[in-house]
């Protein structure tokens, strides 16, 4: 199956400091989201971002099919930014969509 | 609405009880999926229902049993379930399952005693 690998896994930030990301995949893809998990569990979509790039508000991404990678850009970060940060892809051949392992981001005030 | 509600948020059963997990959608969508995260590990996907069937099971234990009753209704049938099982438990929709990004519910955490 197709492999997603994120990085830095952890990432700690002074608030008002800015970050990139990164997701690298192994296989093309069709499919490609980030995502933001809250202490609560819930899994927002941030992006919906099989390639290109796309702005919202402090949040930018970028996807290179065919380079396979995609990066997350936070500016200006708060500290409701902490959380984990997902990658998520599905290959063009399947119906699955996998994770990658995660980005712990902590902002401190 | 743009949203999946999955009900309830917290559930803690014993390993003879018999529970159900509850998922809805009112986005139109035709897939939906089950997924399984640990604690400070990425999601698993565990089911995919498509137009309503079973398309994928990921060897998951018999433990477990999916339900579609209709396009936005989604259900998964607990029962005999070990303390390993503990979990939050993730439903999602997408506009299919070949295309187009995925909608996640609020999660059920699950603990099993």
């Amino acid at each position: 199956g197709i492999q997603v690998e994120q990085s830095p896994p952890d990432l700690i930030l002074q608030e008002g400091a800015n970050s990139t990301l990164r997701c690298n995949f192994s296989d093309s893809v069709n499919n490609l989201q980030w995502f933001h998990q809250n202490p609560w569990g819930q899994l927002i979509n941030l992006f919906y971002i099989p390639s290109g790039t796309k702005q919202n508000g402090r949040l930018s991404a970028t996807t290179v099919a065919t380079e396979r990678y995609s990066l997350l850009y936070i500016s200006s970060s708060q500290t409701t930014d902490s959380g984990v940060y997902f990658c998520a892809v599905r290959e063009t051949s399947g119906s699955r969509l996998t994770f990658g392992e995660g980005t712990q981001l902590t902002v401190n005030p | 609405d743009t949203e999946v509600t999955q009900t309830p948020k917290h559930l803690v059963m014993g390993m003879t009880n018999k529970k159900s997990l509850k998922c809805e959608q009112h986005m139109g969508h035709r897939a939906m999926y089950w997924y399984k995260q640990k604690a400070k590990k990425p999601p698993e996907l565990m089911f995919v229902y498509s137009y309503e069937k079973l398309s994928i099971n990921e060897s998951v234990p018999s433990r477990f049993s999916p339900e579609c009753p209709n396009s936005s209704l989604l259900n998964l049938h607990l029962h005999a379930l070990q303390p390993e099982d503990s979990a939050l438990y993730l439903c999602a929709s997408s506009q299919d399952s070949r295309w187009y990004g995925y909608t996640f519910g609020s999660g059920t955490r699950l603990t099993v005693v």
